[in-house]
């Protein structure tokens, strides 16, 4: 149980497109779900936190005009990045706190690599 | 700002040997604590966690850790370790006035047969 996916796995786009990242909770309903950018040899920096049927709440630094979060249901998020530019590569992981459990409880998703051309 | 230290940023060992894998963070109010690993092409799961209690935590596979409050670490220990250990363990901590988890940098281990 508590599977959590992502889609697409990998995506390469060229610069100045729009991409968008899937993530679904596949067998329990999330009531907060979480993205967060991973660079290499580097730390999980957490990007923001959505909750369903509200608006992200985004961490300081990151644009949310270009990294736009979508938690429409409670067993999907979404994020768009728009205008990638190559800066934007990195690999995105997102994170699902089931309905009635604590934020701390978290299940990952394998992560998206993204690739800006 | 909270932030958590892992000092070993890769470390190669052969089978049977012991593992202890570093995380120090630094924040003076009350913490949950986590262990995550990745294995090779797969996504984070959870190793271990400490919210109170006993600080010597059991989790799965054989690993544990210990919380030591007055040096603010939460190091992971496993007493003999096999070549399916191979992975990324990240060490994490939630604090109560954030509610988010803070991730250290991660800690590469590689077994060998």
């Amino acid at each position: 149980g508590a599977v959590v996916s992502q889609h697409p796995s990998r995506v390469i786009c060229k610069s100045g497109t729009s991409v968008k990242i899937e993530c679904r909770s596949l067998d329990f309903q999330a009531t907060t779900m979480f993205w967060y950018r991973q660079f290499p040899k580097q730390s999980l920096m957490l990007m923001a936190t959505s909750n369903e049927g509200s608006k992200a709440t985004y961490e300081q630094g990151v644009e949310k005009d270009k990294f736009l979060i979508n938690h429409a249901s409670l067993t999907l998020s979404t994020l768009t990045v728009t205008s990638a530019h190559p800066e934007d590569s990195s690999f995105y992981i997102c994170s699902a706190s089931p309905r009635l459990a604590n934020t701390d409880t978290q299940y990952f998703g394998p992560g998206t690599r993204l690739t800006v051309l | 700002a909270q932030s958590v230290s892992q000092h070993n940023h890769h470390v190669i060992l052969s089978e049977a040997a012991s593992l202890e894998l570093g995380c120090n963070y630094s924040y003076g109010g009350t913490v949950n604590l986590f262990w995550y690993v990745q294995y090779p092409g797969q996504h984070l799961q959870l190793l271990l966690k400490y919210f109170s209690g006993d600080p010597l935590v059991k989790g799965i596979k054989g690993f544990e850790a210990e919380f030591i409050k007055s040096k603010f670490s939460f190091n992971l220990r496993k007493p003999s370790v096999q070549w399916s250990d191979t992975a990324e363990y990240f060490c994490a901590v939630i604090t109560y006035n954030t509610d988010k988890l803070i991730f250290g940098t991660g800690t590469r281990l590689q077994v060998f047969p």
